[in-house]
């Protein structure tokens, strides 16, 4: 079983509609948590960090789910721009970062 | 600032030479990191670093040595380079690895 997984996509939504990634991680003691941005042969850029009372950051929100293992992030009144793979992350102690396939978001006129 | 800065951008090698991808970042950052990213299989550590002096291995380590003898540079060395080593390589910092981490732009290598 991979430590990060997400789902597969690709997601193709329109313009407007709202879209949620999931994510799970294996590792219960894994300290932070993160939701990288990714454009075509680019590097990944950070989009939010994960809390765990959740955390909103314009059209973003992103929630966390100790629990259950958990991490979401879900995407509010899609734009164009926002076409590119999400990346999931976690970090299990301070320097062992693991990342997720990703999922690809294509968002159409 | 210039961030995170990775050379080459792009490398073809002959399978068994041997080469540096450099990485270098202008920020104080004390962690710094090795990743290759494969189609399918994302991210995968190889060799990171606490501070200067001190290096560790990652999920995929061999074939790869590191060393960092200044905060400033990391340097990825391919021992004798192999098809399977065909990849986009990323070095990344973080001032702590707790939030999170800035990624140079990436060397894509091909092992032929």
């Amino acid at each position: 079983r991979k430590e990060v997984e997400q789902d597969p996509g690709p997601f193709n939504v329109p313009e407007g509609a709202t879209v949620a990634f999931n994510c799970t991680y294996s590792n219960s003691a894994s300290q932070s948590f993160f939701w990288y941005r990714q454009d075509c042969r680019k590097e990944p850029k950070l989009l939010m960090s994960v809390y765990s009372s959740g955390n909103e950051d314009g059209r973003f929100t992103a929630q966390l789910n100790r629990a259950s293992q958990y991490i979401s992030l879900l995407i509010r009144d899609s734009k164009l721009s926002d076409s590119a793979t999400y990346l999931c992350v976690v970090n299990t102690n301070n320097n062992d970062m693991r990342f997720g396939a990703g999922t690809r978001l294509t968002v159409k006129p | 600032n210039a961030g995170v800065t990775q050379t080459p951008k792009f490398q073809v090698l002959k399978t068994g030479q041997s080469m540096t991808l450099q990485c270098a970042q202008d920020m104080n950052h004390e962690y710094m990191s090795w990743y290759r990213q494969d189609p399918g299989m994302g991210l995968r550590l190889i060799h990171y670093s606490v501070g200067a002096g001190i290096t560790d291995q990652g999920e995929v380590p061999n074939g790869y040595n590191v060393s960092r003898s200044t905060t400033e540079d990391f340097p990825l060395r391919l021992l004798s380079a192999a098809p399977s080593q065909t990849s986009v390589y990323f070095c990344a910092s973080s001032s702590r690895g707790l939030y999170g981490y800035t990624f140079g732009s990436g060397t894509r290598l091909t092992v032929v």
